[in-house]
């Protein structure tokens, strides 16, 4: 069974500082690896996702993400951060022949301006 | 394209009576899940839909239930609710495999049970 954790409910981040929100996972098979976002009052919104192609992955609105197979990571981080980043996160695992994603606790970013 | 559309926004119930969710997905897709967002416990998996049958659920009591018709629209029915039911439930569509095709989430419902 696949299961991820992220480390830290709560993070606070400084307008224009580097966001970086930790996620592991264990998983008995090779893992797609997912970052999705939640802004308030909405639902999940896909922010990136690893699928076995390279490791270092780009998404939307400059986050990015690096799978690290030998430390079972898969970290988001983003240089500068944004008011508009403030928002909920959610990493993400599927094994490849799974049909459910397994989501971490989630994370939420303050940014303090 | 219009998104997944999930209704209603709020459900007000009381202890031991029923909810009834409603999620439209976005046209073409024939999956649908859904997922129970409670305070302070995540997302938790609750079921799958494809193709108008259950293809999986999580662990969760029978008294979540749900369905798909034809058109791909999907129904959550949760019985005899109890408080900790309350939470947002998000209904999310997807054209294939979740590994291979995003999630697309609506806004979710959020029942309160009092």
């Amino acid at each position: 069974a696949q299961s991820v954790t992220q480390l830290g409910s709560h993070v606070s981040v400084s307008e224009g500082a580097l966001v970086l929100l930790r996620c592991n996972y264990s998983s008995s098979v090779p893992p797609y690896l997912f970052w999705y976002v939640q802004y308030p009052n909405q639902g999940l919104q896909l922010l990136l996702k690893y699928t076995s192609a390279a490791t270092l992955v780009k998404g939307i609105n400059g986050f990015e993400a690096e799978f690290k197979k030998s430390e079972t990571s898969f970290h988001l981080t983003k240089p500068s951060a944004h008011m508009s980043d403030a928002a909920e996160y959610f990493c993400a695992v599927s094994k490849a022949a799974g049909n459910k994603l397994t989501f971490g606790g989630g994370t939420r970013v303050l940014v303090k301006p | 394209e219009a998104g997944v559309t999930q209704s209603p926004t709020h459900l007000i119930k009381t202890r031991g009576q029923q909810a009834t969710l409603r999620c439209s997905p976005i046209s073409g897709h024939t999956s649908v899940y859904w997922y129970q967002q409670a305070l302070g416990l995540g997302l938790q998996f609750l079921l799958w839909y494809d193709e108008g049958e259950e293809r999986n659920r999580g662990n969760f009591p029978p008294r979540f239930s749900g369905r798909q018709f034809p058109n791909y629209s999907s129904e959550l029915n949760v019985n005899a609710l109890e408080l900790e039911d309350s939470a947002l439930y998000l209904c999310a569509s997807t054209e294939g495999a979740p590994y291979n095709s995003p999630l697309h989430f609506g806004n979710g419902t959020r029942l309160t049970v009092t």
